[in-house]
């Protein structure tokens, strides 16, 4: 069965530190894996996506299947960057997605 | 230029009520979804639509039921509101087959419902 486990409910980090919030996957076939970010009082919204191997406002994240992980990474982490991160997962032949519970990252000043 | 619209920021509803949820799309998206968000527990889908008239059901289902008449509404309906339903409630839409991974989901503001 699809699960995504995201083992920290809270990260803090000082402004400037680096700054990895991690999620594993399990998934029988081969999943897609997105990062969604909701800033406080706004709407959920898709951060970035591994199939487009991109970087959004400094975070990148790669795919290690061996480990079944897609950490979110950033080197200097910001205080605008403090928001609910949660990892998903989609199967190729399926259009609905699998949240992981949640991280809280918290950049204190 | 909202996209995803959910008709109410804040509900509450008494135990017992039949409660309604409307979200409305307006990007001509095939897939809708209802999930509920609770702290600890990210987001749980409920039910989802690839078409009109058509629904599935998700990981909790049990309680609510959806209508999608039209392609760009997707209601869910509480038969019997509990205490237990009190969450927040989130809407996304996306396009069908392989876009839906290059586009991802967009999401309504949410609902958040208390059922006292």
């Amino acid at each position: 069965a699809q699960r995504v486990t995201q083992p920290e409910k809270l990260l803090s980090v000082f402004k400037g530190a680096p700054v990895e919030l991690k999620c594993n996957y399990s998934y029988s076939g081969s999943p897609e894996l997105f990062w969604y970010v909701q800033y406080s009082r706004q709407r959920l919204q898709l951060l970035l996506r591994h199939i487009s191997r991109e970087s959004i406002k400094g975070f990148t994240a790669d795919l290690n299947k061996g480990e079944t992980s897609f950490h979110l990474k950033k080197p200097f982490a910001q205080e605008e960057d403090s928001a609910m991160y949660y990892c998903a997962l989609s199967g190729r032949n399926f259009n609905k997605f699998y949240f992981g519970s949640g991280t809280k990252l918290n950049v204190k000043p | 230029d909202v996209k995803v619209t959910q008709s109410s920021r804040y509900l509450v509803k008494r135990t017992g009520e039949k409660v309604f949820l409307e979200c409305v799309q307006d990007m001509d998206h095939e897939n809708m979804f209802w999930y509920r968000q609770d702290p600890g527990l990210g987001l749980r889908l409920i039910y989802f639509s690839y078409d009109v008239k058509m629904k599935e059901k998700g990981d909790i289902p049990e309680g609510y039921s959806v209508s999608r008449e039209k392609k760009e509404r997707f209601s869910l309906i509480l038969e019997s509101a509990s205490t237990n339903q009190t969450s927040m409630y989130l809407c996304a839409s996306s396009l069908g087959g392989a876009d839906s991974f290059t586009y991802g989901y967009t999401f309504g503001s949410g609902t958040r419902l208390t059922v006292v």
